[in-house]
Protein backbone atom coordinates (compact mmCIF):
# COMPACT_ATOMS: atom_id res chain seq x y z
CA UNK A 1 0.00 0.00 0.00
CA UNK A 2 1.06 3.69 -0.09
CA UNK A 3 3.70 4.51 2.52
CA UNK A 4 5.77 7.58 3.75
CA UNK A 5 9.64 6.09 3.74
CA UNK A 6 12.63 7.86 5.20
CA UNK A 7 16.34 7.54 3.46
CA UNK A 8 18.02 7.40 6.24
CA UNK A 9 17.03 5.42 9.65
CA UNK A 10 20.07 7.68 11.38
CA UNK A 11 22.27 10.54 11.48
CA UNK A 12 24.91 12.31 12.51
CA UNK A 13 25.45 15.78 13.04
CA UNK A 14 28.63 18.26 14.38
CA UNK A 15 27.11 20.99 17.00
CA UNK A 16 26.47 23.83 15.14
CA UNK A 17 26.70 22.68 11.24
CA UNK A 18 23.00 22.39 9.40
CA UNK A 19 21.46 18.81 9.46
CA UNK A 20 19.10 17.92 6.37
CA UNK A 21 16.73 15.06 6.58
CA UNK A 22 14.86 13.34 3.84
CA UNK A 23 11.47 11.91 3.17
CA UNK A 24 10.10 9.83 0.16
CA UNK A 25 6.38 9.73 -0.20
CA UNK A 26 4.80 7.64 -2.70
CA UNK A 27 0.93 9.18 -2.55
CA UNK A 28 0.79 12.02 -4.74
CA UNK A 29 -2.67 12.69 -3.79
CA UNK A 30 -1.53 13.75 -0.30
CA UNK A 31 -1.76 17.47 -0.46
CA UNK A 32 -0.31 18.18 3.57
CA UNK A 33 2.82 17.28 5.06
CA UNK A 34 4.36 17.46 8.39
CA UNK A 35 7.09 16.75 10.32
CA UNK A 36 7.62 15.72 14.15
CA UNK A 37 10.12 15.64 16.28
CA UNK A 38 9.67 13.07 18.63
CA UNK A 39 11.94 12.64 22.11
CA UNK A 40 12.25 9.73 24.33
CA UNK A 41 9.24 9.07 26.45
CA UNK A 42 7.18 11.87 24.90
CA UNK A 43 4.54 12.50 21.53
CA UNK A 44 5.78 13.62 18.29
CA UNK A 45 5.67 17.51 18.34
CA UNK A 46 4.58 19.66 15.73
CA UNK A 47 7.75 21.08 14.26
CA UNK A 48 6.50 22.82 10.48
CA UNK A 49 3.76 21.81 8.18
CA UNK A 50 3.70 22.50 3.88
CA UNK A 51 0.41 21.86 1.59
CA UNK A 52 0.80 20.75 -1.73
CA UNK A 53 0.46 24.56 -3.25
CA UNK A 54 3.78 25.12 -2.11
CA UNK A 55 7.76 23.96 -2.63
CA UNK A 56 9.21 25.75 0.51
CA UNK A 57 8.06 26.87 3.72
CA UNK A 58 10.56 28.39 6.55
CA UNK A 59 10.20 28.48 10.28
CA UNK A 60 12.91 29.45 13.11
CA UNK A 61 15.90 27.40 12.18
CA UNK A 62 13.44 25.35 10.04
CA UNK A 63 12.82 24.56 6.16
CA UNK A 64 10.92 22.46 4.58
CA UNK A 65 11.00 21.65 1.15
CA UNK A 66 9.11 19.75 -1.23
CA UNK A 67 9.26 18.76 -4.59
CA UNK A 68 6.13 16.73 -5.85
CA UNK A 69 7.84 15.09 -9.57
CA UNK A 70 9.44 12.97 -7.75
CA UNK A 71 7.92 12.73 -4.29
CA UNK A 72 10.61 13.96 -1.71
CA UNK A 73 10.41 15.95 1.61
CA UNK A 74 12.97 17.57 3.39
CA UNK A 75 13.71 18.77 6.63
CA UNK A 76 16.66 21.70 6.95
CA UNK A 77 17.57 22.16 11.11
CA UNK A 78 20.62 25.24 10.67
CA UNK A 79 22.80 25.43 13.24
CA UNK A 80 21.73 22.36 14.98
CA UNK A 81 22.08 21.92 19.00
CA UNK A 82 22.20 19.33 21.28
CA UNK A 83 18.38 20.03 22.02
CA UNK A 84 17.50 19.08 18.26
CA UNK A 85 18.34 15.53 19.16
CA UNK A 86 15.57 13.70 18.68
CA UNK A 87 13.63 11.33 16.04
CA UNK A 88 12.00 13.12 13.47
CA UNK A 89 9.07 11.56 11.44
CA UNK A 90 7.65 13.17 8.20
CA UNK A 91 3.90 12.29 8.29
CA UNK A 92 1.76 13.17 5.26
CA UNK A 93 -2.19 13.46 4.90
CA UNK A 94 -3.73 11.08 2.70
CA UNK A 95 -6.91 12.46 2.93
CA UNK A 96 -9.80 11.96 5.79
CA UNK A 97 -7.34 13.63 7.91
CA UNK A 98 -5.71 9.72 8.53
CA UNK A 99 -1.89 10.95 8.76
CA UNK A 100 0.40 7.89 7.41
CA UNK A 101 3.99 8.14 9.36
CA UNK A 102 8.02 6.97 8.02
CA UNK A 103 9.78 5.01 9.85
CA UNK A 104 12.20 8.15 11.97
CA UNK A 105 15.20 9.23 11.32
CA UNK A 106 17.12 9.55 14.68
CA UNK A 107 19.25 12.59 14.89
CA UNK A 108 22.15 12.77 16.80
CA UNK A 109 24.20 15.85 17.59
CA UNK A 110 27.57 15.70 18.28
CA UNK A 111 29.81 18.14 20.39
CA UNK B 1 -0.80 25.72 28.71
CA UNK B 2 -3.18 22.89 27.99
CA UNK B 3 -2.26 20.89 25.40
CA UNK B 4 -3.81 17.25 24.46
CA UNK B 5 -3.96 14.86 27.73
CA UNK B 6 -3.67 11.50 28.14
CA UNK B 7 -3.95 9.40 31.21
CA UNK B 8 -2.37 6.82 32.71
CA UNK B 9 0.95 7.73 31.16
CA UNK B 10 1.99 3.76 32.04
CA UNK B 11 -0.49 1.08 32.29
CA UNK B 12 0.51 -2.49 33.33
CA UNK B 13 -2.18 -5.25 32.62
CA UNK B 14 -1.97 -8.95 32.55
CA UNK B 15 -3.52 -10.74 29.56
CA UNK B 16 -7.11 -11.25 29.94
CA UNK B 17 -7.53 -8.01 31.70
CA UNK B 18 -8.92 -4.64 29.72
CA UNK B 19 -7.14 -1.60 29.34
CA UNK B 20 -8.50 2.01 29.08
CA UNK B 21 -6.77 4.61 27.76
CA UNK B 22 -7.94 8.21 28.13
CA UNK B 23 -7.34 11.50 26.25
CA UNK B 24 -8.56 15.14 26.61
CA UNK B 25 -8.34 17.13 23.18
CA UNK B 26 -6.90 20.47 23.42
CA UNK B 27 -9.44 23.37 24.41
CA UNK B 28 -10.85 24.41 21.32
CA UNK B 29 -10.73 20.49 19.45
CA UNK B 30 -13.32 18.54 18.33
CA UNK B 31 -11.45 16.13 16.59
CA UNK B 32 -9.72 13.09 17.91
CA UNK B 33 -7.23 10.83 16.63
CA UNK B 34 -5.13 7.22 18.12
CA UNK B 35 -2.50 6.18 16.34
CA UNK B 36 -0.17 3.10 17.86
CA UNK B 37 3.68 2.81 18.02
CA UNK B 38 5.80 0.34 18.39
CA UNK B 39 9.44 0.42 19.76
CA UNK B 40 11.62 2.34 16.80
CA UNK B 41 8.83 2.53 14.24
CA UNK B 42 6.39 5.61 13.61
CA UNK B 43 3.22 5.57 14.23
CA UNK B 44 0.27 3.89 12.54
CA UNK B 45 -3.18 5.13 12.48
CA UNK B 46 -5.74 4.18 14.33
CA UNK B 47 -9.11 5.56 14.69
CA UNK B 48 -10.55 9.13 14.12
CA UNK B 49 -13.29 10.51 16.45
CA UNK B 50 -15.39 13.68 16.23
CA UNK B 51 -17.92 14.08 19.13
CA UNK B 52 -20.22 11.45 19.18
CA UNK B 53 -19.26 10.13 15.94
CA UNK B 54 -16.56 7.82 14.53
CA UNK B 55 -15.10 9.10 11.24
CA UNK B 56 -12.60 6.62 10.78
CA UNK B 57 -11.56 3.25 12.11
CA UNK B 58 -10.09 1.83 9.13
CA UNK B 59 -6.53 1.22 11.59
CA UNK B 60 -7.87 -0.64 14.39
CA UNK B 61 -8.47 -4.24 14.66
CA UNK B 62 -11.77 -5.60 14.42
CA UNK B 63 -12.25 -7.36 17.76
CA UNK B 64 -11.26 -6.36 21.02
CA UNK B 65 -10.30 -2.80 20.37
CA UNK B 66 -12.93 0.25 20.47
CA UNK B 67 -13.07 4.03 20.65
CA UNK B 68 -15.36 6.49 21.67
CA UNK B 69 -15.30 10.37 22.42
CA UNK B 70 -19.05 11.05 24.12
CA UNK B 71 -20.47 14.82 24.44
CA UNK B 72 -18.74 15.19 28.09
CA UNK B 73 -15.30 13.79 28.74
CA UNK B 74 -12.33 13.23 27.62
CA UNK B 75 -12.27 10.10 24.36
CA UNK B 76 -11.60 6.82 25.02
CA UNK B 77 -9.52 3.84 24.03
CA UNK B 78 -10.96 0.76 25.12
CA UNK B 79 -8.99 -2.82 24.40
CA UNK B 80 -10.76 -5.96 25.98
CA UNK B 81 -8.65 -8.68 26.66
CA UNK B 82 -5.25 -7.85 26.20
CA UNK B 83 -2.72 -10.12 24.76
CA UNK B 84 1.18 -9.93 24.93
CA UNK B 85 0.86 -7.92 21.01
CA UNK B 86 -1.14 -5.05 22.31
CA UNK B 87 1.79 -3.97 24.24
CA UNK B 88 2.65 -0.78 22.77
CA UNK B 89 2.56 3.22 23.11
CA UNK B 90 -0.48 4.60 22.01
CA UNK B 91 -0.96 8.24 21.38
CA UNK B 92 -3.77 10.31 21.07
CA UNK B 93 -4.23 13.61 18.92
CA UNK B 94 -6.29 16.75 17.87
CA UNK B 95 -7.10 19.19 15.82
CA UNK B 96 -9.60 21.78 15.26
CA UNK B 97 -10.72 19.54 11.98
CA UNK B 98 -9.68 20.99 8.84
CA UNK B 99 -7.40 19.01 6.87
CA UNK B 100 -4.27 21.28 6.27
CA UNK B 101 -4.35 21.89 9.85
CA UNK B 102 -1.87 19.80 12.04
CA UNK B 103 -2.69 17.70 14.87
CA UNK B 104 -0.94 18.45 18.26
CA UNK B 105 -0.22 14.79 19.84
CA UNK B 106 -0.29 14.11 24.08
CA UNK B 107 2.77 12.55 25.55
CA UNK B 108 1.24 8.52 25.28
CA UNK B 109 -0.11 5.70 27.56
CA UNK B 110 2.51 2.94 27.15
CA UNK B 111 0.58 -0.48 27.87
CA UNK B 112 2.39 -3.12 29.12
CA UNK B 113 1.20 -7.13 28.77
CA UNK B 114 2.81 -9.19 31.53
Amino acid sequence: GESVGLHLPTLSVQEGDNSIINCAYSNSASDYFIWYKQESGKGPQFIIDIRSNMDKRQGQRVTVLLNKTVKHLSLQIAATQPGDSAVYFCAENQGAQKLVFGQGTRLTINP
Amino acid sequence: NAGVMQNPRHLVRRRGQEARLRCSPMKGHSHVYWYRQLPEEGLKFMVYLQKENIIDESGMPKERFSAEFPKEGPSILRIQQVVRGDSAAYFCASSPGQSDQPQHFGDGTRLSIL
